[in-house]
């Protein structure tokens, strides 16, 4: 089993829509959650982080946090071409991981004018 | 600007000649790490450091070296550089790890490893 887990897809969404991005971690001791954003050959890039359990709101983002269920996802609403890229999931700490976050291996969004 | 820069930005090299990736940051940042990204294999972290002259292995340390002399510095080496190093790799800054909070990793622009 993947420490963290996500769909690969592609997820298709059309314009306007709402995207909707699950990311699963097997550590109940996980504390905190990141969701990054990579465009093909660029750099991830923070969009939210999120710790406490529920809803966390950044504009037309939404992180969730489930803990008990140890889920975390991801909203983008009013999707626009623009948000289509690789979304990794990453989470802090993860099993004898150590030092560093351990990222999912990403979902690619395709956003569909 | 806050940022963590990377140099080169492509690079494609021959077989075991000796090179190093340059990563500085200039956040004043105590966590640095070094993650090569692969289709298919994800991010996987090479070596981290949580201060000067503290660094340790990660998943993937084989086949290459780091030092953090200074705070803002983390060199990657490749010794003996070999095709299956051709990768695109990032280095990453944090503040810390552990303390919850917006707390995430800024990377560089990265760097495109060609090893033939």
């Amino acid at each position: 089993q993947k420490e963290v887990e996500q769909n690969s897809g592609p997820l298709s969404v059309p314009e306007g829509a709402i995207a909707s991005l699950n990311c699963t971690y097997s550590d109940r001791v996980s504390q905190s959650f990141f969701w990054y954003r990579q465009y093909s050959g660029k750099s991830p890039e923070l969009i939210m982080s999120i710790y406490s359990n529920g809803d966390k709101e950044d504009g037309r983002f939404t992180a969730q946090l489930n803990k008990a269920s140890q889920y975390v996802s991801l909203l983008i609403r009013d999707s626009q071409p623009s948000d289509s890229a690789t979304y990794l999931c990453a989470v802090y700490p993860q099993g004898a991981a150590g030092n560093k976050l351990t990222f999912g291996g990403g979902t690619r969004v395709l956003v569909k004018p | 600007e806050a940022q963590v820069t990377q140099n080169p930005r492509y690079l494609i090299t021959v077989t075991g000649k000796k090179l190093t990736v340059t990563c500085s940051q200039n956040m004043n940042h105590e966590y640095m790490s070094w993650y090569r990204q692969d289709p298919g294999l994800g991010l996987r972290q090479i070596y981290y450091s949580m201060n000067v002259e503290v660094t340790d292995k990660g998943d993937v340390p084989e086949g290459y070296k780091v030092s953090r002399k200074e705070k803002r510095n983390f060199p990657l080496i490749l010794e003996s550089p070999s095709p299956n190093q051709t990768s695109l790799y990032f280095c990453a800054s944090s503040p810390s790890l552990g303390t919850g909070g917006d707390y995430g990793y800024t990377f560089g622009s990265g760097t495109r490893l060609t090893v033939v």
